[in-house]
């Protein structure tokens, strides 16, 4: 059974930087490509990047590009997303996901709620 | 990368049929078979109702299906239950090999 498990609410200053884990179980951990969305408060889903646990090759959508960092732990089957320059507009639940073979993001962490406030 | 177009709401009757359009370019939309469907409930995690355009998911109720038509996918629930009453988003992939979601479209029933 496919369990994401990510870490917990954070807290923190403008300027700061906030990395978030998810740990992944009940499958190869390299073998699907994991995705980092975002939802800020009554806002809608945002996709932010996705990552292969096997090669640590991936993508960013352009907004976060330089400001967002995607790493993994092969002996720890756990994934990271590191944003860094945060601002009150980062304020959002953060989630992984991963696919199954062709169905695009069917597993979903819990999210971790990151607020933004000095 | 924009996000799709989505109507901010939708409604309709238990037993009617709604359709949620979703809207793009040549770019994502238009130019790939890969559209999803994720329905969203108050404080939960998205939850996959329909990928690659048409396909629905294992324990997916077939009152939902999907379609596309030139830059537009559609999502349509028939049989409509007040149990089908949470946000809906599109997503798709795009030519720059990122993904982009829509705005997201609230269903009411009524």
């Amino acid at each position: 059974q496919v369990h994401l498990v990510q870490s917990g609410a954070e807290v923190k200053k403008p300027g700061a930087s906030v990395k978030v884990s998810c740990n992944a179980s009940g499958y190869t951990f390299t073998r699907f490509d994991m995705h980092w969305v975002r939802q800020a408060p009554g806002q809608g889903l945002e996709w932010m990047g996705w990552m292969a646990p096997s090669s640590g090759n991936g993508g960013l959508a352009r907004k976060f590009q330089g400001r967002v960092i995607l790493t993994r732990d092969i002996t720890l089957s756990a994934a990271y997303m590191e944003v860094s320059s945060l601002t009150s507009e980062d304020t959002a639940v953060y989630y992984c996901a991963r696919s199954a073979a062709e169905e695009f993001l069917v597993f979903w962490g819990q999210g971790t709620p990151v607020t933004v406030s000095s | 990368q924009s996000a799709l177009t989505q109507p901010a709401s939708v409604s309709g009757s238990p037993g009617q049929s709604i359709t949620i359009s979703c809207t793009g370019s040549s770019s994502d939309v238009g130019g790939y078979n890969f559209v999803s469907w994720y329905q969203q409930l108050p404080g939960k995690a998205p939850k996959l109702m329909i990928y690659d355009v048409i396909h629905r998911p294992s324990g997916v109720s077939d009152r939902f299906s999907g379609s596309k038509s030139a830059n537009t996918a559609s999502l349509t629930i028939s049989g409509l239950r007040a149990e089908d009453e949470a946000d809906y988003y599109c997503v798709s992939y795009t030519s720059i090999s990122t993904w982009v979601f829509g705005g997201g479209t609230k269903l009411t029933v009524l």
